[in-house]
């Protein structure tokens, strides 16, 4: 265990409705990252936080938002919930950004949008 | 755009066999890359490969890239039914504010008793 916790585990929404998903940290790493999986694609980043209120675009982004108000905790938003948004959603964290260092990963949240 | 693939999608063995998987890359600015193992939850990290030509071992699994060819091969000697995963491959890219993890799709190895 990492000291990364997310928030729901798991989680059915309505489409058209806003979704948030929470991911705590107790490492005070700098870098955080949200993934989404899905059958055939593997992870594909979608934001990623460099620090406090600092945060850049994955290869996925549209339709999601993030926010970093604290080191510990990165948020993932769905504006407006979407069928194409169902998926499992993995959040890592990585002590640097550019020396070579693993990421660690927490358990997943699984995101249903009906 | 960057691309990591990875080969088979899906491997069926028995137990005691020997597996080779296969990433394949070919990206803008390579730092490193990465294997992790994954059973039904997190990805869990197995190695980090810099080097060329540089075996990483750990018990039954050793990884070896080669950055000319740009892949990567993970091999398991005497599969057990615990390494039934999926098996990610992910390569570190340089992005301006901090690198980034490109993954493929995963093999899918399921070990037969």
């Amino acid at each position: 265990d990492a000291g990364i916790t997310q928030s729901p585990r798991h989680k059915v929404t309505e489409t058209g409705t806003p979704v948030t998903l929470r991911c705590h940290q107790t490492e005070n790493h700098r870098y955080m990252y949200w993934y989404r999986q899905d059958p055939g694609h593997g992870l594909r980043l979608i934001h990623y936080s460099y620090g406090v209120k600092d945060t850049d675009k994955g290869e996925v982004s549209d339709g999601y938002s993030v926010s970093r108000s604290k080191t510990e905790d990165f948020l993932l938003t769905l504006e407006s919930a979407t069928s194409s948004q169902t998926s499992v959603y993995f959040c890592a964290i990585r002590r640097t950004g550019r020396i070579n260092t693993e990421a660690f990963f927490g358990q997943g949240t699984r995101l249903t949008v009906v | 755009e960057d691309k990591v693939v990875q080969s088979p999608l899906s491997l069926v063995v028995h137990e005691g066999d020997t597996v080779t998987l296969n990433c394949s890359y070919e990206v803008t600015n390579f730092r490193s890359l990465l294997w992790y193992k994954q059973e039904k939850k997190a990805p869990t990290f197995l190695f980090m490969l810099t080097s060329s030509g540089i075996e990483k071992k750990s018990g039954r699994l050793s990884s070896i890239l080669d950055k000319k060819e740009l892949f990567s091969i993970l091999n398991i000697t005497a599969t057990q039914t615990g390494d039934s995963a999926v098996y990610l491959c992910a390569v570190e890219v340089y992005m301006e504010y901090g690198n980034k993890l490109v993954f493929g799709a995963g093999t899918i190895l399921r070990v037969k008793s």
